[in-house]
């Protein structure tokens, strides 16, 4: 049984370029949220989406965008990157709670991807 | 808003020493979940133990207990009979049940070295 993966693991860009992050979610699993980690902090919640739509949102601006794909993976785009962008990304997928039989209270991550904005 | 605070940038414990993480939280919501996670230097974030806030009882898995204190909005681990491979920062999360979604609010994190 496949975790969640992420791809790609490192990722080198310049100021004002646009990067795309994807994520594939743990088997049975529906739900996708991505966090960004800067260097030495915890991470901070971004969005959130479920059955293709956005559900949540954290206080990121517009230049941090989603989608989920009909097979519940998902893509965090970033346009006019800064240098304060550079961070890990984490992905993380959960069961919704429809789901009968799994546990719905739990995120599992994936190995994150490094971003570096020079 | 709900907020984490870790006050423990770091801790270190001697190897099958007994070590206690601290992390308090600020909510006014009486429904919620806390989790502990592991973050090796491997970045892979793993769960360590999940804690629902309407269980009076204390969660446990194997070395890793919890101190849950509703009313004091306090929540530590500990860690019994360390093991080198325990080494890693710990994040305490946050996540309401009373809002739709299951976003997770980390504290800061604790840095936790084992020596040999």
């Amino acid at each position: 049984d496949a975790g969640v993966t992420q791809s790609p693991t490192h990722l080198i860009k310049t100021r004002g370029q646009q990067v795309t992050l994807r994520c594939s979610p743990k088997s049975g699993h529906d739900t996708v949220s991505w966090y960004q980690q800067a260097l030495g902090q915890g991470p901070q919640f971004i969005f959130q989406y479920y059955e293709e739509e956005e559900r949540q949102r954290g206080n990121f601006p517009d230049r941090f965008s989603g989608h989920q794909f009909p097979n519940y993976s998902s893509e965090l785009n970033v346009n006019a990157l800064l240098l304060g962008d550079s961070a890990l990304y984490l992905c993380a997928s959960s069961p919704d709670g429809r789901l009968a039989g799994l546990p719905t209270d739990t995120q599992y991550f994936g190995p994150g991807t490094r971003l570096t904005v020079l | 808003a709900q907020t984490v605070t870790q006050s423990q940038p770091e801790m270190s414990v001697q190897e099958a020493e007994t070590v206690t993480l601290s992390c308090t939280y600020d909510t006014s919501e009486s429904d919620y979940y806390l989790f502990w996670y592991k973050q090796p230097p491997s970045r892979q974030m793993i769960l360590v133990i999940r804690q629902e806030a309407y269980k009076q009882q204390n969660a446990t898995e194997n070395r890793f207990s919890v101190n849950f204190q509703k009313a004091a909005k306090s929540f530590s681990l500990k860690i019994s009979d360390s093991q080198l491979g325990d080494a890693a920062m710990y994040f305490c999360a946050y996540r309401s049940l009373e809002t739709s979604g299951s976003r997770l609010t980390f504290g800061e994190g604790t840095q936790l070295t084992v020596n040999p």
